[in-house]
């Protein structure tokens, strides 16, 4: 099963609105990561958190991590319709040799 | 542009062709990966190279063939292959199998 839930499946905002989306996970890890996939093309990593931060920012990106929950959420700020794309979170496992993909959320932002 | 360049963008085939896809770096990386992409699915990941050797089968049917002539090269033969099959196939690399991944953007295959 997937290491990693997502929520919301999918959102809708208008352009400069914040964007939240969570990820759940099941299993003890050391990081988490979060990717983005603009439509038919690649993931593209935005952000490693590690177990014992709490918080990271990155540009207009910041993510929390809360180990006790087990659980991650990444807020985009001041969207653009340029931040179209799904994004997953991707935890270790596998000993470490591999991540595992969340079933992601697909952001819309509406110009 | 992505750093990791995947060969061909788009492929159509029949069950009974051979073909390969192909993923190349310059990155220095000494991990590589595939995985395989349903629409609307995340990437579940099918093999792992580190420095050169296969370290991780995600029980892959043998139809699926992967092999990693140098550091820079990563392939995936393809052989008698399903309908199931078409999807997009990923190629990723990292520092190490530690590190975040590199993403190629992927060959679109289509089995008749």
């Amino acid at each position: 099963s997937q290491q990693g839930e997502e929520d919301p499946q999918a959102l809708s905002i208008q352009e400069g609105e914040n964007a939240t989306m969570n990820c759940s996970y099941k299993t003890s890890i050391n990081n988490l990561q979060w990717y983005r996939q603009n439509s038919g093309r690649g993931l593209v990593h935005l952000i490693l958190i590690r177990s014992n931060e709490r918080e990271k920012h990155s540009g207009r990106l910041r993510v929390t991590l809360d180990t006790s929950k087990k659980s991650s959420s990444l807020l985009i700020t001041a969207s653009r319709a340029a931040d179209t794309a799904s994004y997953f979170c991707a935890t270790p496992s596998g000993g470490y040799q591999k991540v595992t993909f969340g079933t992601g959320t697909k952001l819309q932002v509406i110009p | 542009d992505t750093e990791v360049t995947q060969t061909p963008k788009h492929l159509v085939m029949g069950m009974t062709n051979k073909k390969s896809l192909k993923c190349e770096q310059h990155m220095g990386h000494r991990a590589m990966y595939w995985y395989k992409q349903k629409a609307k699915k995340p990437p579940e990941l099918m093999f792992v190279y580190s420095y050169e050797k296969l370290s991780i089968n995600e029980s892959v049917p043998s139809r699926f063939s992967p092999e990693c002539p140098n550091s820079s090269l990563l392939n995936l033969h393809l052989h008698a292959l399903q309908p199931e099959d078409s999807a997009l196939y990923l190629c990723a690399s990292s520092q190490d199998s530690y590190q975040p991944q590199h993403f190629g953007d992927g060959t679109r295959l289509s089995i008749l």
